[in-house]
């Protein structure tokens, strides 16, 4: 079956630094990832998505990559602020307009 | 700006309790969906509805029960809450087409049953 599992599930990193989040998947037919971010006290937010035709995706200070042959995807963060400390979680999307969310992940940055 | 609202931010119950959980969105979406989430598990999926008074079985869909009445509105009901119920529950919303994939979610309801 599908399942969507992220590597860590916390990361602390430093202001200023760039962060990255991992996510592997085990659905060979997956065509479509979103990443979202849910801060304290709110539901999840959508940042960036990607389609399997697609290596590389850059939003605002986000980059997302996929690899398909090992089943990987990341988020990158450029010059993390404190602001990004939030939930972080990869999903994917399947036709019948359900999403399958990872485990999150847990960014906490230091000043 | 577009919104997703749940008529409760926290809620404390009983054993044995029903439950009505409302979420309501403003963007004329066709699609609504209810999750629970729980630490380390993710968000998953109970019920979603693709039109009104349709409802399709989520992943975990066992002890819940949804009502779509009218577009804007979808409604989590808990027949007799058990404290494995205890969880945040989060609502969503996403159009039909090509931009089902991003739903927009509401802030969550806290369950805590006792």
């Amino acid at each position: 079956g599908e399942s969507v599992g992220l590597h860590l599930p916390t990361l602390s990193v430093q202001e200023g630094d760039n962060s990255i989040i991992n996510c592997a998947y085990s659905n060979s037919a997956s065509d479509y990832f979103i990443w979202y971010k849910q801060e304290s006290g709110k539901g999840p937010q959508f940042i960036i998505d990607i389609r399997s035709n697609m290596d590389k995706r850059q939003g605002q200070r986000v980059t997302v990559l996929l690899n398909k042959t090992v089943k990987h995807l990341s988020l990158q963060i450029a010059a993390t602020q404190p602001g990004d400390s939030a939930v972080y979680f990869c999903a994917y999307y399947s036709n019948d307009y359900k999403l399958s969310f990872g485990a999150g992940t847990t960014v906490t940055v230091r000043a | 700006d577009v919104k997703v609202t749940q008529s409760s931010r926290y809620l404390v119950k009983r054993t044995g309790e029903k439950v009505f959980l409302e979420c309501v969105q403003d963007m004329d979406h066709e699609n609504m969906f209810w999750y629970r989430q729980d630490p380390g598990l993710g968000l998953r999926l109970i019920y979603f509805s693709y039109d009104v008074k349709m409802k399709e079985k989520g992943d975990i869909p066992e002890g819940y029960s949804v009502s779509r009445e009218k577009k804007e509105r979808f409604s989590l009901i808990l027949e007799s809450a058990s404290t494995n119920q205890t969880s945040m529950y989060l609502c969503a919303s996403s159009p039909r087409g090509p931009g089902a994939a991003q739903q927009f979610f509401g802030p969550g309801t806290r369950l805590t049953v006792l």
